[in-house]
């Protein structure tokens, strides 16, 4: 079936480091891939998304690209802030929509100023 | 606005009570979808809902149950079989395919 597999967190950086947070997947087909953001005591949010191979999604600094011959999703920022402190999880729809979202189990990012 | 309210934000039960979180959508979505997050943990699936009058169980629907009477809503009850259902309760919805939409979760405490 599908999965995805997120690296492990927690993941601590200074203020204005550079971030990568892993995300590689299994599934049959071209699925979509998201990054969701979750803050303390709320929901989820979508973050950014990519549809088919070689797309890169990007919000608010955030970047990914759907590597199809590699099967990964690796979140990227140039440079964070304190602000960007939340867990990360990463998610894959399948191709032909019939099942939920399959999520990894999350990466949590602490931005320390 | 469009989007998912979830109610309450914080709910307590008592031992062998029976309680019922609420997840209303006006986004026109056919799915919706039911998740429990424990501390420090992922989502884990409890059951989902494509189309009205129809839902599936996910990895994890024992001790709980749903219904879906109406598009917009898809009522979550946590039974008394529920042995442990202290945790965060995320609701979702989407069109199939593609992203889904999160409520801002209801916190269930057993006292």
């Amino acid at each position: 079936g599908n999965s995805v597999t997120q690296m492990e967190g927690p993941v601590t950086l200074s203020e204005e480091a550079f971030l990568t947070i892993n995300c590689t997947y299994t599934a049959t087909g071209y699925p979509s891939l998201f990054w969701y953001v979750q803050y303390p005591g709320e929901g989820l949010q979508l973050l950014l998304k990519a549809t088919k191979a070689d797309d890169k999604g990007s919000n608010k600094g955030f970047e990914a690209t759907y590597r199809k011959e590699t099967t990964s999703f690796h979140l990227e920022k140039g440079s964070v802030q304190v602000s960007d402190s939340a867990v990360y999880f990463c998610a894959l729809s399948d191709a032909l929509g019939n099942t939920p979202l399959v999520f990894g189990k999350g990466t949590r990012l602490s931005v320390i100023a | 606005d469009g989007g998912i309210t979830q109610s309450p934000k914080y709910l307590f039960r008592k031992e062998g009570q029976n309680v019922t979180l609420s997840c209303e959508q006006n986004l026109n979505h056919d799915a919706m979808y039911w998740y429990r997050q424990d501390p420090g943990q992922g989502l884990r699936l409890i059951y989902y809902s494509q189309i009205v009058n129809d839902f599936q169980k996910g990895d994890i629907a024992e001790g709980y149950s749903v219904s879906r009477e109406k598009k917009e809503s898809f009522p979550l009850t946590v039974t008394s079989a529920q042995k442990n259902p202290t945790a965060f309760y995320l609701c979702a919805s989407s069109i199939r395919n593609t992203e889904a939409f999160f409520g801002q979760g209801t916190r269930l405490t057993v006292v």
